[in-house]
């Protein structure tokens, strides 16, 4: 079956430079989640999109930005990195239903920040 | 939205039973209660999801009291494989419900 896609699966980007992860959600879903995740921590969530709108913010940085795209793929983009960007980057997506959804996991997306 | 306590970590022995309970006072009507499963430098994967009472899948068992404030995932004989972070949240169920991730629970699951 078709799991959520994050691309690319490692990223190595310098200070002060941009970036952008992708995300393909499984086919179908129309709700795609971003999260942050530090070494030792916990996932952070950063911003949600239901169908192409979006719909929850949370910890997202101002120098950080995303959207939803009318295929549904999500993009996360990332402007003026700091050392403390490096994280693994999550994306979730859900699928239609107003019950008991369970939400699909990508591999992530590891940002080195040098 | 609901805030979740868990226990930081835990230990076990393979073939034991555990069970994890997340506290969860301020739970709302419309919230359920969903427990996922991660691997380092791997994403979440969805364990169990429940409203009240009990949920039985193939790998787990989530048990919620009558007054919704708590629940305790339960897995049964554990292997090593079952060493992980484990986490309890609490939201609205359906696509547009949130999905925050509070501090989650690790078991370490020994020989």
């Amino acid at each position: 079956a078709a799991g959520v896609i994050q691309s690319p699966r490692h990223l190595i980007k310098e200070k002060r430079e941009t970036a952008t992860l992708k995300c393909y959600p499984i086919p179908r879903h129309d709700t795609v989640y971003w999260y942050q995740q530090g070494p030792g921590q916990d996932p952070q969530f950063l911003i949600s999109f239901y169908e192409k709108m979006q719909s929850d913010k949370g910890s997202i940085p101002d120098r950080f930005s995303a959207q939803q795209f009318s295929d549904y793929h999500s993009e996360l983009n990332m402007s003026s990195l700091e050392l403390g960007d490096s994280a693994l980057y999550f994306c979730a997506s859900r699928g239609q239903g107003k019950m008991n959804t369970e939400a699909f996991f990508g591999q992530g997306t590891r940002l080195t920040v040098v | 939205l609901a805030k979740t306590t868990q226990p930081i970590s835990m230990d076990s022995y393979e073939g034991q039973e555990v069970n994890i309970t997340c506290s969860h006072n301020n739970i709302a009507t419309n919230d359920y209660i969903t427990w996922y499963q991660q691997f380092p430098s791997q994403g979440p994967r969805f364990i169990i999801q429940g409203y009240k009472t009990k949920v039985t899948n193939e790998v787990a068992s989530l048990f919620i009291p009558a007054d919704r404030k708590s629940s305790t995932l339960s897995l049964p004989r554990v292997s090593l494989s079952d060493t992980a972070v484990y986490y309890c949240l609490v939201g609205e169920g359906g696509n547009t419900g949130k999905l925050i991730f509070g501090q989650g629970t690790t078991l370490q699951v020994k020989p």
